[in-house]
């Protein structure tokens, strides 16, 4: 089992439709979540991180955490043409080290 | 923008050959990683380093080398290069605090023939 779990998609949406992107984890003392944006050809850049259960909100950019579920999800309201890219998953592994665990990330493409 | 410079961004050479990717941040951040990335994979990191003098292996078995000299500085040596070497090296700095936050320089595409 992969330490993050995504669907690597495609997942096609309308413009001005809601995308939902989800992740899930394996390591339940996992502490901290984020969202990547990676265009095609370009580095990853952060969107979104969250650390507690709940809804946490940034414009139309939605980041869900379930704890006990160990599920973590992006939702994009109104998407965009320019919202196309593939988002990446990554969770905080807890230690001294604390390094990221990626997942392979979703490929969303917005139709206009 | 993220002050974090990659170069080369394309680099093409033969089996055998020694190359070093080079990374310099303008931040003043301490942590500095090496991931690799394939199309349509995750990322793996390779090698990470929590400062001046500290380098570590990452979670990807790796044939590379770095060194973290000056803070600002953390370059990727491969000694002999082969075509499985082939692959996106992308290079990231973060303060050094619990929040992650990783910014990413743009990226060295190597292709090994």
């Amino acid at each position: 089992q992969k330490e993050v779990e995504q669907n690597s998609g495609p997942l096609s949406v309308p413009e001005g439709a809601i995308a939902s992107l989800n992740c899930t984890y394996s390591d339940r003392v996992s502490q901290s979540f984020f969202w990547y944006r990676q265009y095609s050809g370009k580095s990853p850049e952060l969107i979104m991180s969250i650390y507690s259960n709940g809804d946490k909100e940034d414009g139309r950019f939605t980041a869900q955490l379930n704890k006990a579920s160990q599920y973590v999800s992006l939702l994009i309201r109104d998407s965009q043409p320019s919202d196309s890219a593939t988002y990446l998953c990554a969770v905080n592994r807890p230690g001294s080290a604390r390094q990221l665990t990626f997942g392979s990330g979703t490929q969303l493409t917005v139709l206009p | 923008e993220a002050d974090i410079y990659q170069t080369p961004r394309y680099l093409v050479i033969g089996t055998g050959k020694k190359i070093t990717l080079e990374c310099s941040q303008t931040m003043g951040h301490d942590k500095m990683y090496w991931y690799q990335q394939d199309p349509g994979m995750e990322l793996h990191l390779i090698h990470y380093s929590y400062g001046v003098n500290s380098t570590e292996k990452g979670d990807l078995s790796s044939e590379s080398t770095v060194s973290r000299i000056r803070t600002e500085h953390f370059p990727l040596t491969l000694e002999s290069a082969r075509p499985s070497h082939t692959s996106q090296y992308l290079c990231a700095s973060s303060v050094r605090t619990f929040d992650e936050k990783l910014f990413f320089g743009s990226g060295t595409q190597l292709s090994v023939l």
